[in-house]
């Protein structure tokens, strides 16, 4: 499987402002995902990540507030714009050949 | 009604029991099916992909019944490490779109 870091592992962050969050891929892969886990939840996909185009997201995320970027087959960012505390959740990339797996999280706490 | 359903549990096992998890889902357009398992404060992990023949791998082993749009998992001889969240997970459609169910969490104790 692929190796995927990102960066920052968490951070803590003020209401109104904005974090972007790195996934970085040690191999080019097909497909790249940006997912939620609000706490005591499951994870819910935020959009696909499309190489040199704009993201496909899914209902209930928007551009505006969840700007990504994929500028290469083995990196992607996700910016958490204007923040509030219902942010507050981690946010994993995951990645896809054939099967799909996970980065290590980014635990985001909005106050 | 949510996509795919679980029961969160928790189960609480002991030491070398056997345990199943169920789970179904709803979209029958649903093309690929996966069990992740996700210890507490890491990313989820995949476990096992689940076919219509079934299929095992060690002491788990996972089926498939597309009629029933159900999927279950079973582990045998259970061990502490064991101990986590199963997220039961479907590919809604060709582009590896995974849709997550919330999870059973099993507890194994000595």
């Amino acid at each position: 499987s692929a190796v995927i870091s990102q960066k920052p592992s968490r951070d803590i962050c003020q209401r109104g402002t904005s974090l972007t969050i790195q996934c970085q891929v040690d191999s080019q892969v097909t497909m790249m995902f940006w997912y939620r886990q609000q706490p005591g939840q499951s994870l819910t996909l935020i959009a696909t990540a499309n190489q040199g185009s704009e993201a496909t997201y899914e209902s209930g995320f928007v551009i505006d507030k969840f700007p990504i970027s994929r500028p290469n087959l083995t990196f992607s960012t996700l910016t958490v714009s204007n923040m509030s505390p219902e942010d507050s959740s981690i946010y994993l990339c995951s990645v896809a050949n054939n099967e799909q797996f996970f980065g290590p999280g980014t635990r985001l706490t909005v106050l | 009604r949510k996509e795919v359903e679980q029961d969160p549990g928790p189960f609480n096992v002991p030491e070398g029991a056997t345990v199943a998890f169920n789970c179904t889902y709803s979209n029958s357009a649903s093309q690929s099916f996966f069990w992740y398992r996700q210890d507490c404060r890491k990313e989820p992990k995949l476990l096992m992909s689940v076919y219509s023949s079934g299929n095992e791998d060690g002491r788990f082993t996972a089926q498939l019944n597309r009629a029933s749009q159900y999927i279950s998992l079973l582990i045998r001889d259970s061990k502490l490490s064991d101990s986590a969240t199963y997220l039961c997970v479907v590919n809604r459609a060709a582009f590896q779109k995974l849709v997550f169910g919330t999870g059973t969490r099993l507890l194994v104790s000595p």
